[in-house]
């Protein structure tokens, strides 16, 4: 079975440090990968997507970037956090079959504060 | 551009009380549809989706919800709720375009289940 691993779970860091988050995908190839930011009290902003190895698009401008170094791996980087960066955010995953969509698949989550 | 709006931002209940969540989406394309459940501090799970075919879906937890592409329309309905439905409800819809699956999430709806 598919499962999708997402870590850390929480995290606190100074304004200005550097930020990686790290997602894996297990039990499927090729899947789409996706990074969300859940802000306080507001719904999901898709930040990045890839469809495959090294091929990322951003869906808004701001302070992140993504990489996708392996099939399986996705990464969310900051080289200098700001304090709008707090926030929950979201792996997930999702395959398609041909032109049909399924649903995507999150893990649980990781809880930025910058302070 | 696809959206995604939810009508209610909260929804209080009393236990055992039906309960609709509302949701409209717009878009220009053929859309596969999707409602999405959030307990505190954890990632998303899928509650229902709409593919195609039957336009009454029914998922987990005694929830279901129809489609109607008239009203552009995807409310999701359960006819008792219980305290343990108190959660972060999403709407989204799912855009298929050049080999990439993009969900668009609706702002989400708060219900709260009271005794």
């Amino acid at each position: 079975s598919q499962t999708i691993h997402q870590w850390p779970a929480t995290l606190v860091q100074p304004v200005g440090s550097p930020l990686s988050l790290e997602c894996t995908v297990e039990g499927t190839s090729n899947p789409n990968l996706y990074w969300y930011r859940q802000a306080a009290g507001r719904g999901l902003q898709l930040l990045f997507y890839s469809v495959g190895i090294g091929q990322i698009s951003s869906e808004v401008p701001q302070n992140l970037s993504a990489s996708r170094p392996q099939d399986r791996q996705f990464i969310l980087s900051s080289k200098k956090l700001l304090l709008s960066d707090s926030g929950f955010y979201l792996c997930a995953w999702s395959v398609l079959w041909g032109i049909y969509s399924t649903e995507a698949f999150f893990g649980q989550g990781t809880r930025l504060t910058v302070v | 551009a696809q959206s995604v709006t939810q009508l209610d931002s909260q929804v209080p209940v009393f236990e055992e009380a039906p309960v609709e969540l509302r949701c409209n989406y717009s878009s220009s394309v053929s859309v596969y549809l999707f409602w999405y459940v959030q307990y505190p501090n954890q990632g998303l799970q899928l509650l229902l989706k709409y593919l195609s075919g039957s336009t009454l879906v029914k998922g987990i937890n005694g929830f279901e919800a129809e489609f109607n592409k008239s009203q552009t329309s995807f409310h999701l309905r359960k006819p008792s709720v219980h305290i343990s439905d108190t959660a972060e409800y999403f709407c989204a819809v799912s855009v298929v375009s050049a080999g990439a699956q993009k969900l668009v999430f609706g702002q989400g709806t708060r219900l709260t289940i009271n005794p």
